[in-house]
């Protein structure tokens, strides 16, 4: 039972153009929306996060859109770049004493010159 | 900066041997985390302790234990190793406060033989 479920296994995207990866939940009682960014053979490093209060967090090229009514988050990287190549997992949590973080099974970016 | 330090990179064992996995922080994080990453799976947590001596099973804690004797320290022990526990390790550290990212190690790639 998949709580964060990235349906994009993989995304091809230009250079310079607009990559949108997407990410949908199940469970309601998730109020903290995180993105991942991973490359190979290296630990996952924070991109960018959204509380449930708001609808967009923006910080440099990427921006998170959260859309509670639809479960659905999408993180958008303009302009994108080659060394924006990478796994990227989208993670969720709800606060229940513990901070624990729910993730997608990731989709792989490949941004080509 | 946060500093999450996975003891080795890579790590080649035997079936039925006794494994370790260490994880150190910098941070005097109360929270920390064991995942294992595997291709088409994304990020499974494994435990996670949120004080010294206290640690809680997470999704997948079956033939893995865990040891938090110092609040810098969380070890991964896998009891006696299988083939199926091959896979990427990753360890995380989280401070008190709401809304706050994991921090991750750069994994261990363990290969069980």
């Amino acid at each position: 039972d998949q709580q964060v479920k990235q349906n994009s296994p993989s995304l091809s995207v230009q250079e310079g153009r607009i990559s949108i990866l997407n990410c949908d939940y199940t469970n309601s009682m998730f109020d903290y929306f995180l993105w991942y960014k991973k490359y190979p053979a290296e630990g996952p490093t924070f991109l960018i996060s959204i509380s449930s209060i708001k609808d967009k967090n923006e910080d440099g090229r990427f921006t998170v859109f959260l859309n509670k009514s639809a479960k659905h988050l999408s993180l958008h990287i303009v302009p994108s770049q080659p060394g924006d190549s990478a796994v990227y997992f989208c993670a969720a949590s709800a606060y229940s004493g513990y901070s624990t973080l729910t993730f997608g099974k990731g989709t792989m970016l490949l941004v080509s010159p | 900066d946060v500093k999450v330090t996975q003891s080795s990179r890579y790590l080649v064992k035997r079936t039925g041997e006794k494994v370790f996995l260490e994880c150190v922080q910098d941070m005097d994080h109360e929270n920390m985390f064991w995942y294992r990453q595997d291709p088409g799976l994304g990020l499974r947590l494994i435990y996670f302790s949120y004080d010294v001596k206290m640690k809680e099973k997470g999704d997948i804690p079956e033939g893995y234990s865990v040891s938090r004797e110092k609040k810098e320290r969380f070890s991964l022990i896998l009891e006696s190793a299988s083939t199926n526990q091959t896979s990427m390790y990753l360890c995380a550290t989280l401070g008190q406060g709401n809304n706050q990212p994991q921090h991750f190690g750069d994994g261990t790639r363990l290969s069980i033989l």
